[in-house]
């Protein structure tokens, strides 16, 4: 069964970027035709959808974000990553990785907390 | 973005209850919608997809129906594990996008 596993700074300085990566495990990050997304949710409130990448390098990014965002993915090493700059207080939240057949995530990462605090 | 809209945003209920749970969205979505169940400190896990699908192993307590913009999930009697938040999603276009979650709590 495939796993996910969030990693990265749990502190960012604002204007700095937060980066953050999610390790695929119990099958290959190029197998299948799968999309591999990042969610995120503030402390006590909903979730955001961020973007997804596909192996091939293809991405999709919430407009929200505009061009704050980029995603990456390296295969040889099971991975994909977020990349997200010029953060504010308003970026603090659990950031997720996910695996979405299409749109809809089914296998998600525990969540990595990232506080954006001088 | 399509907006999704759920109600109630809190629901008090005791073990073996039906509890139904309703999704709005702002347009129509046909039937991409997908239900989430999330336990505090954990990562959301899939219900349902595609409105009424049921995801592998989850248990048959749990059904959704809708199309359009109406959407609805139920709980066909309540068990001390259900109870968490769920969230409702759309999956019919960019950028997907999630209710604001409805509370299931201990009556």
């Amino acid at each position: 069964q495939v796993q996910l596993q969030e990693s990265g700074p749990g502190l960012v300085k604002p204007s700095q970027t937060l980066s953050l990566t999610c390790t695929v495990s119990g099958g290959s990050i190029s197998s299948g035709s799968y999309y591999w997304s990042w969610i995120r949710q503030p402390a006590g409130k909903g979730l955001e959808w961020l973007g997804r990448i596909y192996t091939s390098g293809s991405t999709n990014y919430n407009p929200s974000l505009k061009s704050r965002v980029t995603m990456s993915v390296d295969t040889s090493k099971n991975q994909f990553s977020l990349k997200l700059n010029s953060v504010t207080a308003a970026d603090t939240a659990v950031y997720y990785c996910a695996r979405a057949a299409d749109i809809t995530p089914d296998y998600w990462g525990q969540g990595t907390l990232v506080t954006v605090s001088s | 973005d399509i907006q999704m809209t759920q109600s109630p945003s809190s629901v008090s209920a005791s073990v073996g209850d039906r509890v139904t749970i309703t999704c709005r969205a702002s347009q129509g979505i046909n039937s991409w919608l997908t239900w989430y169940q999330q336990k505090p400190g954990k990562a959301p896990k899939l219900l349902i997809y595609a409105a009424s699908s049921l995801q592998s192993g989850v248990p048959s307590r749990f059904s959704g129906s809708g199309s359009g913009t109406d959407f609805t999930l139920t709980i066909s009697s309540l068990q001390p594990e259900d109870f968490a938040t769920y969230y409702c999603q759309q999956a019919n276009s960019f950028p997907p996008t999630f209710g604001q979650g409805t509370k299931v709590e201990i009556k």
